[in-house]
Formats: structure tokens, C-alpha cells, sequence
């Protein structure tokens, strides 16, 4: 069974560098295809796609956030951390972790969608 | 970036009702598209995957389909759990992208 928890600061003054956990487990980003993203979604708004690493600690950034963004893994650890910096109120969201498959690694599995999600952490910036 | 045009932004209908959500995308997307159904304050949940695929669980009311770069999520026979907000999804390319969302509404 897959599950995903994310975890980090609830309130980020601006400018502010803000850290986010994503736990999880039924799962090992050792892998071959596995990989884990990140979404956010602002209060009323629409999911925003942010960041994604793989297996092989490929790296991908969302292009308008790319300078602000960090991911990495701790693969022993079960964990992801996404790093965001210069903190803005616009940055006030839900931020999600979610399981994903890619590359080659395809037949029989879900791929390229996020099939599992952690249930979300809320992050408001302000001072 | 590849943009996801998503219509209706809201949608009133009533249980039993057939609902129809149309995702276009701004160029060549393959089959590389997904629709996720969001509960209010709730994480999304993987309906339907590679335009077509349901995923595990999923009643096969729903279905998806395409129509070279427009994509569309239909329900059929609607039930009160149906009611949330549904999002298309492209990983196409990176940065994957969104649409803008679907709220179902009971009228």
C-alpha cells in the first residue's frame, strides 16, 4: 500500500526559505521508473505542477520557478525534501507529494500520472 | 509550455445526469493526458489515465476520450459522490501542466 505524507512549516515569513518533507512508504524511489513530484494549489485555485525527481535523481523544475526550487532524495530515508526560496503571499498554498512512474519502465503500470497523493500541507506566507 | 484549456470552469447537473468536460491542449500531447477528481479539501485522485485507462476502483461510468489534441471526461449517469471538481493533466512535457478545473455542482 502507497501512501505519501508531506510535512514542513505551516506559516513562512517572505523571504523566507521554505522546506517541505514528503515521507512516504509501499514504495522505494531505488526503483527503476519510480519517481516523486510536487504540486501546489493556492486557496481556489488550480493545481500548479513544481517539481519532479526520479529513481536515477533526474531532476526536472517547473521553468518559472526553476531559480527557486531544490528537490532532492533520501532514498534510505524514504523521503523527498523540495526547497523553495525567497518566499512571496503568493506562494500561500497546499503543497502535495505524489508517486509517479516514468522513462522506460512502463509495461503493466500506471505511468506518467500521479497515482497516489499525500494529503496535502498548507503553507501561508506572511509576516 | 504546453496549456491546458479546460471548459466548462463550472457545470450545474442533477444525479443521473450525463456530464461532459472537454480539456484542449495547445499542441501535440500524444495520449499523455490524465483527469484527477479533486473533494473539497481533499488531495486529488487518479480517475483516469493515458486518455482512456480507468484507474483501479474507478466505476465505469467514466470514461475518457480524444479527438487529436482535444481530450474529454465523460460521466455518465451521475451520482451524488460524483459532485467535486475535476482537472485534467498533460506529462507530455515537462512542465507538466493543468487545466484550470471543472466544478460539478448539484443543481
Amino acid at each position: 500500500q502507497i501512501t505519501l505524507k508531506e510535512s514542513g512549516p505551516t506559516l513562512v515569513k517572505p523571504t523566507q526559505t521554505l522546506t517541505l518533507t514528503c515521507t512516504f512508504s509501499g514504495f522505494s524511489l531505488s526503483t527503476n521508473g519510480v519517481g516523486v513530484g510536487w504540486i501546489r494549489q493556492p486557496p481556489g485555485k488550480a493545481l500548479e505542477w513544481l517539481a519532479l525527481i526520479y529513481w536515477d535523481d533526474d531532476k526536472r523544475y517547473s521553468p518559472s520557478l526553476k531559480s527557486r526550487l531544490t528537490i532532492t532524495k533520501d532514498t534510505s530515508r524514504n523521503q523527498v525534501v523540495l526547497t523553495m526560496t525567497n518566499l512571496d503571499p503568493v506562494d500561500t498554498a497546499t503543497y502535495y507529494c505524489a508517486h509517479r512512474r516514468g522513462g522506460p519502465y512502463c509495461n503493466n503500470v500506471i505511468c506518467h500520472a500521479f497515482d497516489f497523493w499525500g494529503q496535502g500541507t498548507t503553507v501561508t506566507v506572511s509576516s | 509550455d504546453i496549456q491546458m484549456t479546460q471548459s466548462p470552469s463550472s457545470l450545474s447537473a442533477s444525479v443521473g445526469d450525463r456530464v461532459i468536460i472537454t480539456c484542449r491542449a495547445s499542441q501535440i500531447i500524444g495520449s499523455y493526458l490524465n483527469w484527477y477528481q479533486q473533494r473539497p479539501g481533499k488531495a486529488p485522485e487518479l480517475l483516469i489515465y493515458d486518455v482512456s485507462s480507468l484507474q483501479r476502483g474507478v466505476p465505469p461510468r467514466f470514461s475518457g476520450s480524444k479527438s487529436g489534441t482535444d481530450f474529454t471526461l465523460t460521466i455518465t449517469s451521475l451520482q451524488p459522490e460524483d459532485f467535486a471538481t475535476y482537472y485534467c493533466h498533460q506529462s507530455y512535457s515537462i512542465p507538466d501542466t493543468f487545466g484550470q478545473g471543472t466544478k460539478l455542482e448539484i443543481k
